[in-house]
């Protein structure tokens, strides 16, 4: 079964602060995705890359890095946290092209005070 | 990519079947129709995906109207377990953006 690692479930950091969220697949994918998932919103594509060392911006990457550094990892940075960024935070990961589902990691739980 | 609608909600006896509708009337013919569910407080879990042919896999069937405007996922025989937030998205092939709805919340009750 495909495996998507989210480094935390639940993490709380204050205003200003630069954050990290990490994502591991041991599918050896392509594609991996970060989405951030709020109320009555659904998800929303902050970031994506399909290979190492490439990105492209999704919907709303303002606010947020990532880096690519080996296949199996990416991460997701907020610059300088916002109370606007708290959310769920959702790490997805696919092979190659054409018509592959995404497989999606359980979440981190963002709390921005 | 075609938008889909679900119904809002929809309940289910326990052991019974679970068919979950979803209309996609603009869908073009490169657009795949994908379902995942998502219980509380995990990530989405990829179902099932199809073209135009039914699909069966462990989970469940996928079962797509001829001329594709329409699709319905079965859970044969749905468990407490299957309670969740069930979602219906088409996507272009190669495209990567995955949009979700507001999905189906099934209840499955005992």
């Amino acid at each position: 079964d495909v495996k998507v690692t989210q480094s935390s479930r639940y993490l709380v950091k204050r205003t200003g602060e630069k954050v990290f969220l990490e994502c591991v697949q041991d599918m050896d994918h392509e594609n991996m995705f970060w989405y951030r998932q709020d109320p009555g919103l659904g998800l929303r594509l902050i970031y994506f890359s399909y290979d190492v060392k490439m990105k492209e911006k999704g919907d709303i990457p303002e606010g947020y890095s990532v880096s690519r550094e080996k296949k199996e990892r990416f991460s997701l940075i907020l610059e300088s946290a916002s109370t606007n960024q708290t959310s769920m935070y959702l790490c997805a990961s696919s092979a190659g092209t054409g018509h592959q589902p995404q497989h999606f990691g359980d979440g981190t739980r963002l709390s921005i005070l | 990519d075609a938008k889909t609608t679900q119904p809002p909600s929809m309940d289910c006896a326990e052991g019974r079947a679970a068919n979950l509708p979803c209309n996609h009337s603009t869908i073009s013919g490169n657009e795949y129709v994908y379902w995942y569910r998502q219980i509380h407080s995990q990530g989405p879990q990829y179902i099932i995906h199809g073209l135009k042919n039914n699909e069966t896999n462990e989970m469940a069937s996928l079962i797509i109207t001829e001329d594709r405007k329409s699709s319905t996922l079965i859970l044969p025989h749905a468990t407490l377990r299957d309670t969740a937030v069930y979602y219906c998205i088409s996507r272009r092939y190669n495209n990567n953006d995955m949009r979700f709805g507001a999905g189906t919340r099934l209840t499955v009750k005992p």
